[in-house]
């Protein structure tokens, strides 16, 4: 099983700043790692696919890289709807995974 | 609309059994696989099998010990998890999701095992 770990648990920024959350894969994915976010009573959305690719109607805020093994969200700008959960998964394998998830809130 | 809905969830005894639905809309259901993605309360997802767009290829998360069953009927837009042998730790919202990606997500159906 490719174990995700996804750092930091917790990110406390204000409205405006910038956040970098990362996902690190157990062994290489390629680029096979997609990104969601999930807030309280709701399903998680697709952020970002194939590592760099945003998902339709998703914002030029948010932007994946990475490749292999080290993964990376980055959300340039952050708006108050931003504030969730961000949880990496690798469809490299037939066996998929999830990273523990990263809590973004608000400072 | 382009949409995915569980239903089938319910509250039931340690030991029990139930079979979760899930429906397709608005799309080519039998061009994408369909995955079944558990999430206990308070804890993150959890994959937990997936049936390919013909059904010839299932896979389920090696936790389960051969106790759910993912199934696909075509001429319904349908996928089913049959869960025998039920235990407190399979409780959670359950959801089903589109393709390798998981790009489309249901509103999940709540499973609760407890006596």
């Amino acid at each position: 099983e490719i174990v995700l770990t996804q750092s930091p648990g917790t990110l406390s920024l204000s409205p405006g700043e910038g956040a970098t959350l990362s996902c690190r894969a157990s062994q290489s994915i390629s680029t096979s790692l997609a990104w969601y976010q999930q807030t309280p009573g709701q399903a998680p959305r697709l952020l970002i696919f194939g590592a760099t690719n945003r998902a339709t109607g998703i914002p030029d805020r948010f932007s994946g890289s990475g490749s292999g093994t080290d993964f990376t969200l980055t959300i340039s700008r952050l708006e108050p709807e931003d504030f969730a959960v961000y949880y990496c998964h690798q469809y490299g394998s037939p066996l998929r995974t999830f990273g523990q998830g990263t809590k973004v809130e608000i400072k | 609309e382009v949409q995915l809905v569980e239903s089938g969830g319910d509250l039931v005894q340690p030991g029990g059994s139930l079979r979760l639905s899930c429906v397709g809309s608005g799309f080519t259901f039998t061009s994408y696989s369909i995955n079944w993605i558990r999430q206990a309360p308070g804890k993150g997802p959890e994959w937990v099998a997936s049936i390919s767009g013909s059904g010839d290829f299932i896979y389920y998360t090696g936790s389960l010990k051969g106790r759910f069953t993912i199934s696909r009927d075509s001429t319904k837009n349908s996928v089913y998890l049959q869960m025998n042998s039920l235990r407190a730790e399979d409780t959670g919202v359950y959801y089903c999701a589109r393709g390798g990606q998981f790009d489309l997500w249901g509103q999940g159906t709540l499973v609760t095992v407890s006596s």
